[in-house]
């Protein structure tokens, strides 16, 4: 079956540090994918997706690039801050344009110190 | 921006007794509702889909009787635990779906603690 593989928190990081946070997916078909994020005391929130392949998600100075070479979508952001301490987490979805059915990674913290 | 409300928030219960946990979209139509449940350190593991009207769609190894679902109107979805066990402390998450293109919308979340 679908599942999503992400690397194991938590992340440290100082402010202004580059941020990659490692996602495969195992899917048969083209699945689309997302990248959700999750700040303390709140639901989860679509941070950016993307439906085909080499498609660039982008949203808040975040990227990821859906790879269907290496079937993987790693989250990147040039420089981190504070404000983006939080769990992110991947998914994906084989309905198209859509997240009706998302399969999630455990998801990762990212924790950004001063 | 769309918002869907969870509640409660947190609760504990006695072992053998039910809870109902609520989930709202607040300023859209949610056609299709979510249930997710997750372990600690594990993924979100979705337990059923909902729609509007007809009876829930559970995923494999989730119990229908034990998790029951109820989307009674296109504004709220409940999850009641029946006969909650200590082995059924999870936290509990519900997502909405409005309109087919529409993203998915989380509420905050439910830490269900069975004593």
């Amino acid at each position: 079956g679908d599942s999503v593989t992400q690397m194991e928190g938590p992340v440290t990081l100082s402010e202004e540090a580059f941020l990659t946070i490692n996602c495969t997916y195992t899917a048969t078909g083209y699945p689309s994918l997302f990248w959700y994020v999750q700040y303390p005391g709140e639901g989860l929130q679509l941070l950016l997706k993307a439906t085909k392949a080499d498609d660039k998600g982008s949203n808040k100075g975040f990227e990821a690039t859906y790879r269907k070479e290496t079937t993987s979508f790693h989250l990147e952001k040039g420089s981190v801050q504070v404000s983006d301490s939080a769990v992110y987490f991947c998914a994906l979805s084989r309905n198209t344009g859509t997240a009706s059915k998302l399969t999630f990674g455990t998801g990762t913290r990212l924790q950004v110190t001063l | 921006g769309a918002v869907v409300s969870q509640h409660p928030s947190w609760v504990i219960c006695k072992s053998g007794t039910s809870v109902k946990i609520e989930c709202r979209s607040l300023d859209f139509q949610a056609t299709t509702m979510f249930w997710y449940r997750q372990f600690p350190k594990q993924s979100l593991m979705l337990m059923a889909t909902s729609n509007e009207g007809s009876k829930a769609t559970y995923e494999q190894g989730v119990e229908k009787d034990k998790f029951l679902i109820n989307h009674a109107s296109l504004t709220l979805s409940t999850l009641t635990v029946t006969s909650a066990h200590p082995e059924d402390s999870s936290f509990y998450i519900c997502s909405a779906l409005g309109q087919a293109a529409s993203p998915l919308h989380f509420g905050n979340g439910t830490r269900l603690t069975v004593t």
